[in-house]
């Protein structure tokens, strides 16, 4: 069964470094999300990204981050300089279908900064 | 500012019991869906609901949605301890719209 997938799969950094989060979605989809989840915490909204551009973006994406789907398979997300408050599980999610919408999670990326 | 709540956060139940878990939600919204969450892992869909009376099963779980109300339950049927999970709703719209989610419910289900 096709699935979403996440590397890597634990990242530490220091703060004030780059990271780079790469997530490769469902090969048919054409829908591209990043979430993140503070440990204990809710899941939060972070980008959605389509037909090559950003298409709604939360109060969370500021302009540390930015995103790139380089090639036919990869999806990223750039964080430039991280600081400790970045440190979450964020998880890269596609979908196929507008109307529907049913958003598919990869397992996710650890990031902790230090 | 669309909110989504869910009630209750944390729940311990034994097993054979039925439970319901509600989520409320502040805006207007016709997609409606529910995920679990495992320990350390990834969020696996469960139900997508779409529709004003929209009622899903499958297996011990069973999803609705009123969006009258703008409310929709999970309800367990006979619980058994393979369901203990994070259980989070999630709301939005169509296209490229981001999901605002719960703060999801703690399932605990003891022998």
């Amino acid at each position: 069964e096709p699935e979403v997938t996440q590397t890597p799969s634990h990242q530490v950094t220091q703060m004030g470094q780059e990271v780079i989060l790469r997530c490769v979605p469902i090969s048919n989809h054409l829908y591209f999300y990043w979430y993140r989840q503070i440990l204990g915490q809710k899941v939060e909204f972070l980008v959605s990204f389509y037909n090559n551009e950003i298409s709604e973006k939360s109060e969370i994406f500021d302009d540390q981050f930015s995103v790139e789907r380089p090639d036919g398979s990869n999806f990223t997300l750039k964080i430039r300089s991280t600081k400790l408050e970045d440190s979450a599980m964020y998880f890269c999610a596609s979908s196929v279908v507008a109307a529907y919408n049913e958003q598919f999670f990869g397992p996710g990326t650890r990031l902790t900064v230090l | 500012e669309l909110k989504v709540e869910q009630n209750p956060l944390f729940l311990s139940m034994q097993e054979g019991k039925n439970y319901t878990i509600y989520c409320n939600y502040s805006t207007t919204s016709d997609r409606l869906y529910w995920y679990r969450q495992d320990p350390g892992k990834s969020l696996e869909s469960l139900f997508v609901l779409l529709s004003n009376g929209a009622v899903k099963q499958e297996g011990r779980l069973m999803a609705s949605l009123d969006t009258k109300a703008r409310l929709s339950t999970l309800h367990i049927t006979a619980a058994v301890h393979d369901l203990s999970a994070t259980y989070f709703c999630a709301v939005g719209g169509g296209g490229a719209d981001g999901l605002t989610f719960g703060k999801g419910t703690h399932l605990i289900i003891q022998p």
